[in-house]
């Protein structure tokens, strides 16, 4: 599995963008790199997924590196309700397994 | 409707005794999942089925046995429960073809007295 390392925290204001650094260095080739959320007392959620292009979804968007060695989740508007810890996931091929770290909560404020 | 839907929600309990989180899922999907959440947050797969098959294991005690009746459920049966099993399970599915989102239920908060 490969590592993750991302920042234990961040803090945004509302409706400002947010870019939600991870470092994976040892992501394999074939890995995809997912992006998860759990906003308070519930299950995590689905964020969005790439592996080599950039991706854009309703939720948010994925840069992610020439090398691949990091990734970047861009919320481009932060609301109160995106307040939760993202975590992102390198993945063999699909979200059979996915291997949590200890992700990055987000604090926006009002 | 709820994609993935857990019950008990929340589950107070002795040790010792024996119980069991049911989960349901109504997306057609063909793999389901358990996880564990314990008191430090941390988020740690427990088993995977595929179509009612065993794929994924990860070293749980004997006393957790999922129960997979048909593909749209998959259940966890806990035996003689201890103090340390208190955390919030998380029952998921997803799709096997391809890279796809999983999706989670709202969890079940156990707590063993």
């Amino acid at each position: 599995d490969a590592k993750t390392t991302q920042p234990n925290s961040m803090e945004s204001n509302e409706e400002e963008p947010v870019h939600l650094p991870c470092n994976h260095s040892t992501i394999s080739g074939t890995d995809y790199i997912h992006w998860y959320r759990q906003l308070p007392s519930q299950g995590p959620e689905y964020v969005i997924h790439g592996l080599t292009s950039n991706v854009n979804n309703r939720m948010a968007s994925l840069a992610i590196a020439e090398d691949r060695k990091s990734s970047t989740l861009i919320l481009h508007r932060a609301t109160l309700r995106d307040a939760a810890v993202y975590y992102c996931i390198p993945t063999q091929g699909g979200s059979e397994k996915l291997v949590f770290g200890k992700g990055t909560k987000l604090t926006v404020n009002p | 409707d709820t994609a993935v839907s857990q019950t008990p929600k929340y589950l107070v309990t002795q040790m010792g005794n024996d119980k069991s989180i049911k989960c349901e899922q109504n997306l057609g999907h063909d793999t389901m999942y358990w996880y564990k959440q314990d008191s430090k947050k941390f988020l740690k797969i427990m088993f995977s089925y595929n179509n009612k098959e065993l794929i994924i294991n990860e070293t749980v005690p004997n006393r957790f046995s999922p129960k997979s009746p048909d593909k749209a459920h998959l259940n966890l049966h806990i035996n003689s429960l201890e103090l340390g099993d208190s955390a919030v399970y998380f029952c998921a599915s997803s799709s096997r073809q391809g890279p796809t989102e999983a999706f989670f239920g709202q969890g079940t908060r156990l707590t063993v007295v």
